[in-house]
């Protein structure tokens, strides 16, 4: 069974520029999280998805970032315009809805993002 | 609001010496605790998971950690290091059952010597 893939693995943009991310949750898994971690400090949460709906997006930092699950499957994180405190690493997890392991979240590698 | 905390960013041991990495959360209502691991160039990878069944959890790779309700404690152990061992650690809460996302701490780097 393939895990939660993301692209791209590394991504290296101008101040200013768009930026899209990609998650591809496990197959099967309702639920979908992206998170963060800038410079070394804690992975945050950013947002939610219950399949195609929004259940949470409490920890998006503000309206430069748009995130998107069209169909309830993969997920895409526009950063739109890309700022210099927008670097570090983004990850995707997913996790089931029902079942013993909805606890348990499942992570992506993460993409790393630089703003120069 | 939960919170996670883990005591020293960064750990030496000695191979073959016990591994000890603390965390202690707050939480306002009973926890579901996890330790992740992500190694160089890896994704978070699940070590073990605390879900309010027994207090001692046996994890991959011969990790376990111990949930104290009274120390509000999930500190990560294992015996004997190896050098495989060598990658960062998270500690993260949960509340809830349903989906509910994760707080981290902010993560302890082990190294292991030769």
């Amino acid at each position: 069974e393939a895990g939660v893939t993301q692209f791209p693995s590394h991504s290296v943009i101008e101040k200013g520029q768009t930026v899209t991310l990609r998650c591809d949750p496990i197959s099967g898994h309702d639920n979908l999280y992206w998170y963060r971690r800038v410079m070394g400090k804690e992975i945050k949460f950013l947002l939610h998805f219950v399949k195609e709906s929004k259940q949470d997006e409490s920890g998006m930092p503000n309206n430069r970032f748009l995130a998107e699950r069209t169909g309830g499957t993969y997920s895409t994180l526009k950063v739109q315009p890309a700022e210099l405190e927008d670097s570090g690493v983004y990850f995707c997890a997913s996790s089931p809805l029902d079942g013993g392991a909805k606890n348990i979240q499942y992570f992506g590698a993460g993409t790393r993002l630089s703003v120069l | 609001a939960q919170s996670v905390t883990q005591l020293g960013s960064h750990v030496s041991v000695s191979e073959g010496a016990l591994v000890l990495l603390r965390c202690n959360y707050s939480s306002s209502v009973p926890p579901y605790l996890f330790w992740y691991v992500q190694y160089p160039n890896q994704g978070l990878q699940l070590l073990l998971k605390y879900t309010s069944a027994a207090t001692l959890v046996k994890g991959i790779n011969g990790f376990e950690a111990e949930f104290k309700k009274s120390e509000t404690s999930f500190h990560l152990t294992k015996p004997s290091a190896h050098m495989s061992d060598a990658a960062e650690y998270f500690c993260a809460v949960s509340e809830g059952d349903y989906g509910q996302n994760f707080v981290f701490g902010p993560g302890t780097r082990l190294s292991v010597l030769p």
